[in-house]
């Protein structure tokens, strides 16, 4: 089946560095992914729609010179956290439409904890 | 947005008992799917309805999905330990996104 691979699963940052997530489609290309943010024991919340080639779409609310996302191949998108903060601390998912049938493949997910 | 309203937000039943969890909304969804996802992971689908009127089973899992669309409701019968769990219905807009319900956190008690 589609599978798409989050990586670092856990990251421990200083205050004021930046972070990079990478979201890779292993076994299929994604021309679109999608990027959420989760507080624990809390939905998904979408921060922005990765479109592979061109700038990404925000979100109402959602910073995009704090959140950098590029999504340079078919097969990776990339969320870089800017000047990260202790409120940046969170879950962030990552995730690609594999038809509809299959629906949306996750990653496993990123836990930053911001220090 | 589309917004799904989720309920309940937590359930706690004992083992062998029956539960349902619905969504809701005053919009249409082209589709509508519900996940589960366990503690620091990402979120797996379980199925995917998009006929109004739909009903899909899963082992002891009922999907419904309402006749207008606008609806779903899961529901398990003779729920185990292992389905506690964080369950999350999300409605796919018109446009390619994906909104999630609040979820529900299930824990089943052996």
């Amino acid at each position: 089946g589609a599978v798409v691979s989050q990586h670092p699963s856990w990251v421990i940052c200083k205050s004021g560095t930046s972070v990079k997530i990478e979201c890779r489609s292993l076994d299929f290309q994604a021309t679109t992914m999608f990027w959420y943010r989760q507080f624990p024991k809390q939905s998904l919340m979408l921060m922005a729609t990765s479109n592979e080639g061109s700038k990404a779409t925000y979100e109402q609310g959602v910073e995009k010179d704090k959140f950098l996302i590029n999504h340079a191949s078919l097969t990776l998108s990339t969320l870089t956290v800017t000047s990260a903060h202790p409120e940046d601390s969170s879950f962030y998912i990552c995730s690609a439409r594999v038809g509809i049938a299959y629906g949306y493949t996750f990653g496993s997910g990123t836990r930053l904890t911001v220090v | 947005t589309q917004l799904l309203e989720q309920s309940p937000q937590f359930l706690s039943i004992q083992e062998g008992e029956n539960l349902t969890v619905y969504c809701n909304s005053s919009s249409v969804f082209s589709s509508l799917q519900w996940y589960r996802q366990e503690p620091g992971e990402g979120p797996v689908l379980l199925v995917t309805v998009v006929t109004g009127g739909e009903v899909k089973k899963l082992k002891r899992l009922t999907f419904q999905f309402g006749d207008a669309r606008k609806d779903s409701s899961l529901h398990i019968t003779a729920a185990q330990p292992g389905d506690t769990g964080l369950y999350l219905c999300a409605g796919l807009e018109y446009g390619n996104k994906l909104v999630f319900g609040a979820g529900t956190i299930l824990r089943v008690k052996s």
